[in-house]
């Protein structure tokens, strides 16, 4: 059972807008840097923000994501067909001392 | 250009064992913690273990804790997972992953089947 509670589904037409939340206790997100990953299925996750809100090389300014206390939210904007994915927050849990990862959204575009 | 490459998976019976490698190429891959995360079938992601650059600290999940046993080889280039006690409920794609220079798994391999199944 993950620590980290996100939607399971969410989804929007194309060229839309979609949040996902993420939402975790004092001792991961309210401590720790937040990063999201986005996983095609039958691939393997790839990073799509770090730090909160900051984004590796290669991943278009689309997507975005910010912190506010125990909470997280990864924002996905002109929602393209190729966003349809699952995507999963992380971060490290101080008390248990485990990378934990939240349950997890599918994003559809319909 | 960062590449991680699991290998080692396959099927076994419960109560049997097995040992995943994961080959490192294109970072100084003594410098990184590097991490095993594995996805059950239509699951998501469960974090399983680090380990730090020189082996001297790693850290479990509960579920894997007493079975499972990171290692790492720096000369190699590789981290290893020994899998012991094998339960039907580990069948599952393990990654192993690389963490960048602040927080997040920025590399991931791209995953090794392991069946457990009598």
């Amino acid at each position: 059972q993950s620590v980290l509670t996100q939607p399971p589904s969410v989804s929007a037409a194309p060229g839309q807008k979609v949040t996902i939340s993420c939402s975790g206790s004092s001792s991961n997100i309210g401590k720790k840097y937040v990063s999201w990953y986005q996983q095609v299925p039958g691939t393997a996750p790839k990073l799509l923000i770090y730090d909160n809100d900051k984004r590796p090389s290669g991943i278009p300014d689309r997507f975005s994501g910010s912190k506010s206390g125990t909470s997280a939210t990864l924002g996905i904007t002109g929602l393209q067909t190729g966003d349809e994915a699952d995507y999963f927050c992380g971060v490290w849990d101080n008390s248990l001392s485990i990378y934990v990862f939240g349950t997890g959204t599918k994003v559809t575009v319909l | 250009e960062v590449q991680l490459v699991e290998s080692g998976g396959g099927l076994v019976q419960p109560g049997g064992s097995l040992r995943l490698s994961c080959a490192a190429s294109g970072f100084t891959f003594s410098n990184y913690w590097m991490s095993w995360v594995r996805q059950a079938p239509g699951k998501g992601l469960e974090w399983l273990a680090n380990i730090k650059t020189d082996g001297s600290a790693k850290n479990y999940v509960d579920s894997v804790k007493g079975r499972f046993t990171i290692s790492r080889d720096n000369a190699k280039n590789s981290v290893y997972l020994q899998m012991n006690s094998l339960r039907v409920e580990d069948t599952a794609v393990y990654f192993c992953a690389k963490p960048g220079d602040s927080s997040g798994l920025h590399c991931w391999g791209q995953g090794t089947l392991v069946t457990v199944s009598s």
